[in-house]
């Protein structure tokens, strides 16, 4: 069972260029989040979407945008990174009875994004 | 708004000692949940423990116990008997059952020296 898959897990990226990544899970939830991670910052989220087709604001949502065009993914866009955009990248889900769901969240990997 | 503070950022014992990790929390809601997750250095993050705040309930789950005080809006983790692999950046995290959101605090620094 996979759970949360990130891709990719690495790369760089000059100022200005855009990308895209990718978050898929096989757990059937309906929420799911993106928060990156900086030193001292803890984890600060960006955007989450309570299910397919919708999408919200966090806390930094500023140069990300998103889409859930399907319910198991969840696509984090940059479309003109920056150095502050530097930084390790988590997606997460979240299931259960409960509107909104009160579990835990079920984390990916990371991504780590290096933008010169 | 929610919010959760991790005072200590960084904290190093010696193999064998209690450690104790604090987290302090604000909330306007009455029901909430509060998590606790571990990040070793592989990077990965580590669901550790989820009390609602209803339950007051001290848990013990081996060498890791964890202490809910609602009156100091408190959920502390204590480490008993520390080892090597306890290190890592542990957060604490606090979702209201009105809201969608996870929230994290800051993360503390755990080093365990041999």
């Amino acid at each position: 069972n996979a759970g949360v898959t990130q891709t990719p897990k690495f790369r760089v990226l000059k100022t200005g260029q855009s990308m895209t990544l990718l978050c898929a899970q096989d757990m059937n939830h309906e929420y799911m989040y993106w928060y990156r991670q900086d030193p001292g910052m803890g984890l600060r989220l960006i955007h989450y979407s309570v299910g397919e087709g919708t999408t919200a604001k966090g806390e930094v949502p500023d140069g990300y945008n998103v889409s859930r065009l399907k319910k198991q993914n969840f696509l984090l866009g940059l479309e003109s990174a920056a150095p502050s955009q530097t930084s390790v990248y988590f997606c997460a889900s979240r299931g259960g009875s409960t509107r909104p769901p009160t579990g835990e969240l079920f984390f990916g990997e990371g991504s780590r994004l290096t933008v010169l | 708004a929610q919010k959760v503070t991790q005072a200590q950022t960084e904290i190093s014992v010696v193999e064998k000692e209690d450690v104790t990790l604090d987290c302090v929390y604000e909330t306007r809601d009455t029901t909430y949940y509060l998590f606790w997750y571990k990040q070793p250095p592989s990077g990965e993050l580590v669901f550790l423990i989820r009390r609602n705040s209803f339950d007051e309930q001290n848990e013990i789950s081996g060498r890791y116990s964890w202490n809910f005080q609602k009156s100091t809006s408190s959920f502390n983790f204590t480490i008993t008997a520390s080892q090597v692999v306890d290190s890592a950046v542990y957060f604490c995290a606090l979702t209201e059952t009105s809201g969608s959101r996870l929230t994290f605090g800051e993360g503390t620094q755990l080093t365990v020296n041999p």
